[in-house]
């Protein structure tokens, strides 16, 4: 059964901390993406990336950054956070497939962030 | 640009009635399409897509849409509610190809009872 993995369900944390949310996915997917979810809002990205160390800015990149060092692996950081970051996080993969891909994304189970 | 637009944050049914959840795009090119299923505290599932094979699309749970290109729409239906549809559910456009991206609406969340 193929599986993408977020390492943290539940977190929370005081303004001003670093964070790190990590996801991990079993499929061999060259694409990954953090996704931030709020009600009212649905889906927004905030990073994507397609290979190993490259990453391109979503729609909300503000305040965040990531890393992917391994091509299973895609973390998500706040440098800094913040209450306006409290939300749902979600990362998710898919399969490159060049004119082929038709953009179905795999999803983790999510993590929710408290910044207090 | 792409965009998805779902009419309707909440819908209420009865059990057994009719499901109906609405979705409208905006694509310069034939999209792809998606329904993907939230429940409490969870992931997103694919219900369904459409990768323009046939317009009537069947998913999981006995859910289906139907692409109407001359509507740009992609409606969500399921002829018979159950408790256990009760969820959020998202539509989601891309337009393939490459390092393409999913767009997704806001949700609609349904809510069936007794």
């Amino acid at each position: 059964d193929v599986k993408v993995t977020q390492s943290s369900r539940y977190l929370v944390k005081r303004t001003g901390e670093k964070v790190f949310l990590e996801c991990v996915q079993d499929m061999d997917h060259e694409n990954m993406f953090w996704y931030r979810q709020d009600p009212g809002l649905g889906l927004r990205l905030i990073y994507f990336s397609y290979d190993v160390k490259m990453k391109e800015k979503g729609d909300i990149p503000e305040g965040y950054s990531v890393s992917r060092e391994k091509k299973e692996r895609f973390s998500l950081i706040l440098e800094s956070a913040s209450t306006n970051q409290t939300s749902m996080y979600l990362c998710a993969s898919s399969s490159y497939r060049g004119n082929a891909n038709t953009g179905e994304l795999f999803f983790g189970e999510g993590s929710r962030l408290t910044v207090l | 640009a792409q965009s998805v637009t779902q009419l309707g944050s909440h819908v209420s049914v009865s059990e057994g009635a009719l499901v109906l959840l609405r979705c409208n795009y905006s694509s310069s090119v034939p999209p792809y399409l998606f329904w993907y299923v939230q429940y409490p505290n969870q992931g997103l599932q694919l219900l369904l897509k459409y990768t323009s094979a046939a317009t009537l699309v069947k998913g999981i749970n006995g859910f289906e849409a139907e692409f109407k290109k001359s509507e740009t729409s992609f409606h969500l239906t399921k002829p018979s509610a159950h408790m256990s549809d009760a969820a959020e559910y998202f539509c989601a456009v891309s337009e393939g190809g490459g390092y393409n991206k999913l767009i997704f609406g806001a949700g609609t969340r349904l809510a069936v009872h007794p």
